[in-house]
């Protein structure tokens, strides 16, 4: 597609509820990755994929959180039991594989766990 | 251990100005430098992809320099304008990494009609 584009925009759940966050990256991106923002702070690396493989998942801040990627395309970042601290906007990026490429962020998802 | 600064950390100006945003490095082995706006509560637009080999970028009003062998470099916006007004972030993509960014903490910037 013509940007990254993750879904869904704003997401509200009830704590100890699982939710899944999407990312469809831009075609021909064989690198994707997710962070994390919470209110007012930085950004929290969370998770690399380079195609379909995760080389670097020390980001991921406990085991509820896992991820994959499929067809070296679009990536589900899933939360398992969420807790009230998970709320957070989740970016997703991609870029070509090379190193000399720059990111292209997707507008977000919105958690908020209630 | 690759460090990246950003000052100011906020900046108020009156539009129609033109003005300069900092972002430092602390070490010169990089393979680029990309500048991002973030709206509040929105995701990372990118600006400017300066290669390590660059010396500038430019994107309408927008310039930005880099000083490898410094550490440095600037965004300069020209003639702003209230829908500038947003968070601006400098990353770093170093050589001993072939992946992870480096972020600076950002420059809010805001632009008063």
């Amino acid at each position: 597609g013509a940007g990254v584009s993750q879904s869904p925009s704003n997401k509200v759940t009830e704590k100890g509820k699982d939710v899944e966050l999407r990312c469809d990256p831009i075609s021909g991106h064989t690198a994707l990755y997710w962070y994390r923002q919470s209110l007012g702070q930085g950004l929290e690396f969370l998770i690399y994929f380079q195609g379909n493989s995760a080389p670097d998942k020390s980001g991921l801040p406990s085991d509820r959180f896992s991820a994959e990627r499929t067809g070296g395309s679009v990536s589900t970042l899933t939360i398992q039991r969420t807790q009230q601290e998970d709320s957070a906007v989740y970016l997703c990026a991609s870029s070509l594989g090379g190193q000399g490429y720059g990111y292209t962020f997707g507008s977000g998802t919105r958690l908020t766990v209630v | 251990k690759q460090e990246v600064t950003q000052i100011p950390a906020a900046l108020s100006v009156p539009e129609g100005e033109n003005l300069v945003l900092n972002c430092s490095f602390t070490d010169s082995a990089i393979y680029n430098l990309q500048w991002f706006r973030q709206d509040p509560g929105k995701g990372l637009t990118s600006l400017l992809l300066i290669q390590s080999s660059q010396r500038e970028q430019t994107s309408g009003r927008l310039n930005a320099s880099l000083d490898k062998s410094s550490g440095r470099s600037t965004l300069y916006i020209a003639a702003s304008q209230p829908g500038d007004s947003a968070t601006y972030l400098c990353a770093v993509r170093p050589r001993d990494s072939n992946y992870q960014l480096i972020w600076g903490a950002g420059t809010k910037l805001i632009i008063k009609p």
